[in-house]
């Protein structure tokens, strides 16, 4: 498999503060991640497919400006969230595709609070 | 879009109860996945099907994908309390994947 690491893995931030979260690919070269938000005792929602060396592709309703996503180099992509609000509270998790098998490996997400 | 709709909701069981959630689509999937996250944790892949009427077994964990590949189920026999989680579906034509809601299982010992 793939081994996914996130950082940080919770953090609590006051309104209108900006928080950037990293997601690493340990073991393999991803040149795409996808970025997923889970609100308590939902599904995995997918926001955007963050492509290396391009621009992020974001689902619909999904505000860019607002997050805004970073994949420089094949292990690391970042999520930025800017001005966050109490309503962006959740739990924010990322994965690479491991395209032979086409399973996903998920890393161990992020738990965002915005006070 | 493609959209997978995921049934029961919730599932509570007694320990050693079978269990069994179901995953249907609209439309014709070229493969489906299955994930399982347990309380806390992240999703974690359990198996991919691809070809029509397949079945696939992983110790008391029975996978199925319809003749139409238009639906799909994943069966637990005897439930243990290991088991609990939220078991995911995901339907891969084109990537991304699209995740159906879950089936939060609960086991009661």
């Amino acid at each position: 498999g793939a081994v996914v690491s996130q950082h940080p893995s919770r953090v609590i931030c006051k309104s209108g503060t900006s928080v950037k979260i990293e997601c690493r690919s340990l073991d393999f070269q991803a040149t795409t991640m996808f970025w997923y938000r889970q609100f308590p005792k939902q599904s995995l929602m997918l926001m955007a497919t963050s492509n290396e060396g391009s621009k992020a592709t974001y689902e619909q309703g999904v505000e860019k400006d607002k997050f805004l996503i970073n994949h420089a180099s094949l292990t690391l992509s970042t999520l930025t969230v800017t001005s966050a609000h109490p309503e962006d509270s959740s739990f924010y998790i990322c994965s690479v595709e491991r395209s032979s098998y086409n399973e996903q490996f998920f890393g161990p997400g992020t738990r965002l609070t915005v006070l | 879009g493609q959209q997978v709709m995921q049934i029961p909701q919730y599932q509570h069981v007694q320990e050693g109860e079978d269990f069994t959630t179901y995953c249907n689509s609209s439309t014709t999937l070229s493969n489906i996945q299955w994930y399982k996250q347990r309380p806390g944790g992240h999703p974690v892949f359990l198996i991919q099907l691809v070809k029509s009427g397949e079945v696939k077994k992983q110790k008391r964990l029975t996978f199925q994908f319809g003749e139409a590949k238009k639906n799909s189920s994943l069966h637990i026999t005897a439930t243990q309390t290991t088991d609990v989680g939220t078991y995911f579906c995901a339907a891969s034509g084109n990537t991304p994947l699209v995740f159906g809601k879950g089936t939060r299982l609960s086991v009661i010992a």
